[in-house]
């Protein structure tokens, strides 16, 4: 059981690239979300979803677009990257019943530069 | 609006002694979820317990229990015994409503714990 799977581990980008972060769970739980972590700091939320086709903004969205086709993936895009966006990303998942746990993949550091 | 707040940045605790880290949330919803997550310093995001708003017993998990105030809003970590390998970063998280899931975590800053051998 894989649970929740990000790529890639870790990406440098250079200012105004663009680039999506995969997210794959295969716990078919209806609940995704992205998560960024600044140095010396706790996550903050991105998106989120409460399943296929339906995606909402978090405390965080400027800068970063979500789409969720199917249960197991939520990719999270950016548009055109800033060094501001350099950060760790969590993707987490959670059912919708029994819900006491958020599991969260490895993260993907990334650096803009 | 929803806060959680850790107050201590750092601790560090003798080895096999307990210790309790702190965590205050601030929510106006009365159905929320509060949550401990541990972070080695390999990055990854550990589920260490989980305490529901109607939950009447404080939570247990092995060495770990909450410590669960609902009147002064507080959901603080004890950890017995304590480990060379409980040294790590550990978040206190709420979901505002947990009816609708764990999807929208809210985290504080987190506080880095040191075992001491």
């Amino acid at each position: 059981n894989a649970g929740v799977t990000q790529t890639p581990k870790f990406q440098v980008l250079k200012t105004g690239q663009s680039m999506t972060l995969q997210c794959a769970q295969d716990m078919n739980h209806e609940y995704m979300s992205w998560y960024r972590q600044d140095p010396g700091m706790g996550l903050r939320l991105i998106h989120y979803s409460v399943g296929a086709g339906i995606t909402d903004q978090g405390e965080v969205p400027n800068g970063y677009n979500v789409s969720r086709s199917t249960t197991e993936d939520f990719p999270l895009r950016l548009l055109s990257a800033a060094p501001s966006q350099t950060s760790v990303y969590f993707c987490a998942s959670s059912p919708a019943i029994g819900n006491t746990e958020a599991f969260f993949g490895q993260g993907t550091r990334l650096t803009v530069v | 609006a929803q806060k959680i707040t850790q107050t201590q940045p750092g601790m560090f605790v003798q080895e096999k002694e307990a210790v309790t880290l702190d965590c205050t949330y601030d929510t106006s919803d009365p159905s929320y979820g509060l949550f401990w997550y541990k972070q080695p310093s390999s990055g990854e995001m550990i589920f260490l317990i989980y305490q529901g708003s109607y939950d009447q017993q404080n939570a247990t998990e092995g060495r770990y229990s909450l410590n669960f105030q609902k009147a002064r809003k507080s959901a603080n970590l004890v950890i017995s015994a304590s480990q060379l390998g409980d040294s790590a970063m550990y978040f206190c998280a709420m979901e505002p409503n947990i009816i609708q899931g764990a999807q929208k975590l809210v985290f504080g800053q987190g506080t880095r714990l040191t075992i001491n051998p």
